[in-house]
């Protein structure tokens, strides 16, 4: 299985709501990543987890907050987002000292 | 190219045709440089990778080129296919999970 799936596909939600993007991947990666995409623009990352504890955190807003409960799924915790933030959230995964990242279809995600 | 507010660059190449596409870095200290391709409505894929002590590496149709004395990635893919339309964008990887994107570049294979 060398897949990363994302749920859900699309999300829409208003400024009050919170809500959670869901990521998994069972291939046995030790490293797993967010990224945010804006329309025409590269990937951005936000946030990496490795062997289950944060390891990078791209100065994102705390309005995003990361949550790995095991080796295999990845949670991205959204609350008070803006208008702003709509974008494709990515996540993808690696082997630990690999290179090559498997990626994800994405969560189109709009604030409203 | 360099993408402007949402303008991507774009290439467009015959059907058959090779296409190279090009990406300028800045880090000089990665350790690998890497190429994905992005179809529409779906997430980045891996297409080949380079490390920095390389100049050139070749896959399955793909041929990545690394020169360090100007900062400069390329990707050529032999006999461009219909399929092979997409957003392609080159990153690089310094270690420690760090990866940084460049702005993609649309190929349009025309038939």
């Amino acid at each position: 299985d060398t897949e990363v799936t994302q749920t859900p596909k699309h999300l829409v939600m208003g400024m009050t709501n919170k809500k959670s993007l869901k990521c998994e991947q069972h291939m046995g990666h030790r490293a797993m990543y967010w990224y945010k995409q804006k329309a025409k623009k590269p990937p951005e990352l936000m946030f990496v987890y490795s062997y289950e504890k944060l390891s990078i955190n791209e100065s994102v807003p705390s309005r995003f907050s990361p949550e790995c409960p095991n080796s295999s799924l990845l949670n991205l915790h959204l609350h008070a987002l803006q208008p702003e933030d709509s974008a494709l959230y990515l996540c993808a995964s690696s082997r630990a000292s690999g290179v090559e990242q498997f990626f994800g279809p994405g969560t189109r995600l709009t604030v409203l | 190219g360099e993408s402007v507010g949402l303008h991507l660059p774009t290439l467009s190449v015959q059907e058959g045709d090779n296409s190279i596409i090009n990406c300028a870095y800045s880090n000089s200290a990665s350790d690998y440089f890497i190429w994905y391709k992005q179809e529409s409505g779906k997430g980045p894929q891996f297409i080949i990778d380079i490390r920095s002590n390389m100049d050139k590496r070749q896959g399955q149709r793909v041929t990545v080129l690394l020169n360090k004395t100007v900062k400069h990635l390329s990707l050529q893919i032999a006999a461009t296919q219909p399929g092979d339309s997409a957003v392609y964008f080159c990153a690089d990887f310094s270690g420690t999970y760090k990866y940084i994107f460049g702005t993609g570049t649309r190929l349009k294979v025309l038939a």
